[in-house]
């Protein structure tokens, strides 16, 4: 079953402007997780925020959670080409957090 | 080091064969797990295991079935291919959840190809 829906679906910005990606979930949830995923590749982390934070910074990522809301958002500030990817939340369920399920993506284009 | 590495990188096949993805972790996780990604991007949570045992089998055909030999390994085979299981699939491990799953670390994917 699927917990997260990311909003937009894809996403097309010039270098240095800021990209802004929305994720809406459906169940109560432990933490929150963006992940990139480079055109070919594998998953790769970004950042975790945690139930009972409300913000959270890493670099260029600011990333927010309204657990009344069930949402996320995620920043990137002053984007580079590469940027370029295809950007994933995912929750896990708040009980045994056994797995992470993720929403169908947004797919930033970052052109110079 | 590569931290998950799956083998192989493309597998293309004929229908009716049977195939298997090997998966390996040098992390020291105890979580390991399959992802279906289809043609769309979207990602299906396959299954979980928490130190060889499994702890989550979704609707997933019987024809799927995982082994997991040790905790670092954790291949998947799959009888009898159909069109529709081509897909890239994904493993990825993690720490044990602990208020939550952990950051998970994924392997570069195979690309099946069932023609």
């Amino acid at each position: 079953s699927q917990q997260g829906e990311e909003d937009p679906q894809a996403l097309s910005i010039q270098e240095g402007e800021n990209a802004t990606m929305n994720c809406s979930y459906k169940t109560s949830i432990n933490n929150l997780q963006w992940y990139r995923q480079n055109s070919g590749r594998g998953l790769v982390h970004l950042i975790l925020i945690r139930s009972n934070e409300r913000e959270k910074h890493s670099g260029r990522l600011r990333v927010t959670l309204d657990t009344s809301k069930k949402s996320s958002s995620l920043l990137i500030t002053a984007s580079r080409a590469a940027d370029t990817a295809s950007y994933f939340c995912a929750t896990d369920f708040n009980q045994a957090g056994t797995a992470l399920i993720f929403g169908k993506g947004t797919t930033l284009s970052v052109s110079s | 080091d590569t931290a998950v590495s799956q083998t192989p990188k493309y597998l293309v096949t004929q229908m009716g064969n049977d195939k298997s993805i090997k998966c390996e972790q040098n992390l020291g996780h105890d979580t390991m797990y399959w992802y279906k990604q289809d043609s769309k991007k979207f990602l299906k949570i396959m299954f979980s295991y928490n130190n060889k045992e499994l702890i989550i089998n979704e609707t997933v055909p019987n024809r799927f079935s995982p082994k997991s030999p040790d905790k670092a390994h954790l291949n998947l085979h799959i009888n009898s291919l159909e069109l529709g299981d081509s897909a890239v699939y994904f493993c990825a491990s993690s720490r044990v959840p602990v208020q939550g799953v952990a950051e998970a670390f994924f392997g570069q994917g195979t690309r099946l190809t069932v023609v």
